[in-house]
């Protein structure tokens, strides 16, 4: 049983278009992370959610936008795709608490290809 | 906000050679260091970790090191196999985890 699954796994698409890639986690997690991974492999954090509520919003353009309907779930819809969004996504859950800080679960991860 | 650096960025050793990878990270609120390893086409996945109020911690032919002092903490992989190959990724976090650039180890039979 995957913990963290993200769909779809690869993604070819225009300049132009809007894409949304989901992800849900089947650990009981409060929290849920969307990361950036780029062609040289540096992982960035774009958002963080804790039961269902926005925490971290890095400096990521308005064209993405997470949308939590519930814990278990952090979708990623990105309007007006450009070249340089392609890149791989990975969406990870953790059980954060003010006394602990918690192993992130990654997803397999979505290739996102914008020609 | 906290600022990851990892070094090296790339390591080639031979079988059975050790692997050290080294870190540091600048904000001295950071409590928690973690160690991942993301094989090809695959999500990162924690091989170790280590807290701010331990030094050291092993876990077979890994081990990680921390020095809060001056901020820096370190992997260690002893005895490397062929499938030890990857990129290895550092972090440190208060609330959320950053990540340094990675390393490429490539162990060679």
């Amino acid at each position: 049983d995957t913990a963290v699954s993200q769909t779809p796994k690869y993604l070819v698409t225009q300049m132009g278009n809007d894409k949304s890639i989901k992800c849900e986690q089947n650990l009981g997690h409060d929290t849920m992370y969307w990361y950036k991974q780029d062609s040289k492999k540096f992982l960035k954090i774009m958002f963080s959610y804790n039961n269902k509520e926005l925490i971290i919003n890095e400096t990521v353009p308005n064209r993405f936008s997470p949308k939590s309907p519930d814990k278990a779930h952090l979708n990623l819809h990105i309007n007006s795709l450009e070249l340089g969004d392609s890149a791989v996504y990975f969406c990870a859950s953790s059980q954060v608490s003010p006394s602990n800080t918690g192993e992130l679960f990654f997803g397999e991860g979505s290739r996102l290809t914008v020609l | 906000g906290e600022n990851v650096e990892q070094h090296p960025s790339t390591l080639s050793v031979q079988e059975g050679d050790s692997a050290v990878i080294k870190c540091t990270y600048s904000d001295s609120a950071s409590n928690y260091f973690p160690w991942y390893k993301q094989e090809l086409g695959k999500g990162p996945q924690l091989i170790i970790d280590i807290r701010s109020n331990v030094g050291e911690k092993k876990d077979q032919r890994i081990a990680v090191t921390l020095n809060k002092t001056a901020k820096h903490f370190s992997l260690h992989i002893t005895e490397t196999q062929p499938e030890d190959s990857a990129v290895y990724f550092c972090a440190a976090t208060i609330w959320d985890m950053r990540f340094g650039a990675g390393t490429r180890l490539t162990v060679k039979p």
